[in-house]
C-alpha cells in the first residue's frame, strides 16, 4: 500500500528566510505527486504536482518540488516566505492506473515570524 | 468557475442522529470524491464518483457512511446513527476525469461536523 511520510509537524521560520518541507513516500510504481496547501478555514489548494517529465516541478506562489526517484522524496522549497505563507502543507501520492486516489501525509504546520 | 460549494459548513448533532452532506462540483468536472479530516491529520480517502457511477466505496468508514450521486452532478454524503468518533471535516473535490493530466482535485471548503 502507498503512504507518505511528512516528518515534520511544525516548521518555524522567519519570514524572507528559505523554506523547505520535507515529504517521502512508498510507492511501487512511479507516482504522481502532489503538495496541496490549507488556511484555516479553507479547503485545500493544489501547490504543484508531478506525473511524469522534468523531475523539479514549479508551481503557484513561487514554490517548487523536485521528485528524486533515488530517495523516495517529493520536497518544497520556497527561496523566501513570506507571512501569508504560514499555512498547513499536505504532500499526497496518487495512485496511478486510472482511480488517481490520494494517499496524503499528516500535514506540516508552518509558522512564520515576522 | 464557481469552485466546489459545501453545505452546511458546519453540523452539530447529537448521538444517534443521521447527518447528510451535500457537495456541488464544478459544473464540468466528471469525478467526485469524499474525504474525511480528522484534527492534526491529512485527509483520508472514502469513496468516488466518475459521473453517477461509485466506482470505489470499499474503504467507507463504516456501513453507516454512505454516499450518492443520482444525477452525475451534485452528491450528499450520509452518515447514519453519528457516533462521537465521526466528529470531522468532510471534505469533498472533484476532477475533469479526463485523463493524467487533468487529474487536478479541486476541493471544497468543507463540512465540519461535531457529535455532541
Amino acid at each position: 500500500a502507498q503512504s507518505v511520510t511528512q516528518p515534520d509537524i511544525h516548521i518555524t521560520v522567519s519570514e524572507g528566510a528559505s523554506l523547505e518541507l520535507r515529504c517521502n513516500y512508498s510507492y511501487g510504481a512511479t507516482p504522481y505527486l502532489f503538495w496541496y496547501v490549507q488556511s484555516p478555514g479553507q479547503g485545500l489548494q493544489l501547490l504543484l504536482k508531478y506525473f511524469s517529465g522534468d523531475t523539479l516541478v514549479q508551481g503557484i506562489k513561487g514554490f517548487e518540488a523536485e521528485f528524486k526517484r533515488s530517495q523516495s522524496s517529493f520536497n518544497l522549497r520556497k527561496p523566501s516566505v513570506h507571512w501569508s505563507d504560514a499555512a498547513e502543507y499536505f504532500c499526497a501520492v496518487g495512485e496511478t492506473g486510472g482511480s488517481y486516489i490520494p494517499t496524503f501525509g499528516r500535514g506540516t504546520s508552518l509558522i512564520v515570524h515576522p | 468557475d464557481t469552485g466546489v460549494s459545501q453545505n452546511p459548513r458546519h453540523k452539530i448533532t447529537k448521538r444517534g442522529q443521521n447527518v447528510t452532506f451535500r457537495c456541488d462540483p464544478i459544473s464540468e468536472h466528471n469525478r467526485l470524491y469524499w474525504y474525511r479530516q480528522t484534527l492534526g491529520q491529512g485527509p483520508e480517502f472514502l469513496t468516488y464518483f466518475q459521473n453517477e457511477a461509485q466506482l470505489e466505496k470499499s474503504r467507507l468508514l463504516s456501513d453507516r457512511f454512505s454516499a450518492e450521486r443520482p444525477k452525475g452532478s451534485f452528491s450528499t454524503l450520509e452518515i447514519q446513527r453519528t457516533e462521537q468518533g465521526d466528529s470531522a471535516m468532510y471534505l469533498c473535490a472533484s476532477s475533469l476525469g479526463a485523463g493524467d493530466n487533468q487529474e487536478t482535485q479541486y476541493f471544497g471548503p468543507g463540512t465540519r461536523l461535531l457529535v455532541l
